[in-house]
């Protein structure tokens, strides 16, 4: 069992470029969720999905797409990088209350 | 907005030492839950206490919730090295499995 892994672990993007977070599960958990974590801060919620094909909003959608077209994966798309998008980037999923996490991927945006 | 404020931001002991965090936040909730973040990790659920318990154990984990005064505590028992991490409180309000609010962490340092 892997739990929860992401794609990629670092990545340095340049202002107005776009790229994909890929995130994968194999515990067959319904619920999918995407945070940012910024220095000192604790994990805000970006958007989040209850099931294949649903996607909602969280906290801090704006600048950010996502996508669940199958059960097991759930994409987070930046389309304009901004320099405020820099962050580390954790996924989670679960099946209620309790999340598993991944171990999160490094972004920079310059 | 963040729900949860951990409370202190920072606490050192030595190893063998109690550790006491606490947590308040600022509606009603289904439970609480800590998680514990490693430098450079993604977050590790420790415990989850439901809007009807006042008290849970776990090994050398002790948490409370005190729903009227909107608080929890998590105690870690006879500390190791190896407990230093940041520990997060999380509260979810709505349906199971919505969303969970976290606050700001307070960063746990034993010394040996």
């Amino acid at each position: 069992n892997a739990g929860v892994t992401q794609t990629p672990k670092f990545r340095v993007l340049k202002t107005g470029q776009s790229m994909t977070l890929l995130c994968a599960q194999d515990m067959n958990h319904e619920y999918m969720y995407w945070y940012r974590q910024d220095p000192g801060m604790g994990l805000r919620l970006i958007h989040y999905s209850v099931g294949e094909g649903t996607t909602a909003k969280g906290e801090v959608p704006d600048g950010y797409n996502v996508s669940r077209l199958k059960k097991q994966n759930f994409l987070l798309g930046l389309e304009s990088a901004a320099p405020s998008q820099t962050s580390v980037y954790f996924c989670a999923s679960s099946r209620r209350e309790t999340q598993y996490f991944g171990p999160g991927t490094r972004l920079l945006v310059l | 907005s963040q729900q949860g404020e951990e409370d202190p931001q920072a606490l050192s002991i030595q190893e063998g030492e109690n550790a006491t965090m606490n947590c308040s936040y600022k509606t009603s909730i289904n439970n609480l839950q800590w998680y514990r973040q490693n430098s450079g990790r993604g977050l590790v659920h420790l415990i989850l206490i439901r809007s009807n318990e006042r008290e849970k154990h776990s090994g050398r984990l002790r948490v409370t919730l005190d729903t009227s005064k909107k608080s929890s505590s998590l105690l870690i028992t006879a500390s190791r090295a190896a407990d230093t991490a940041s520990y997060f409180c999380a509260t979810e309000a709505g349906q199971a499995g919505t969303a969970l609010i976290f606050g700001k962490g307070t960063t746990l340092s034993v010394s040996s």
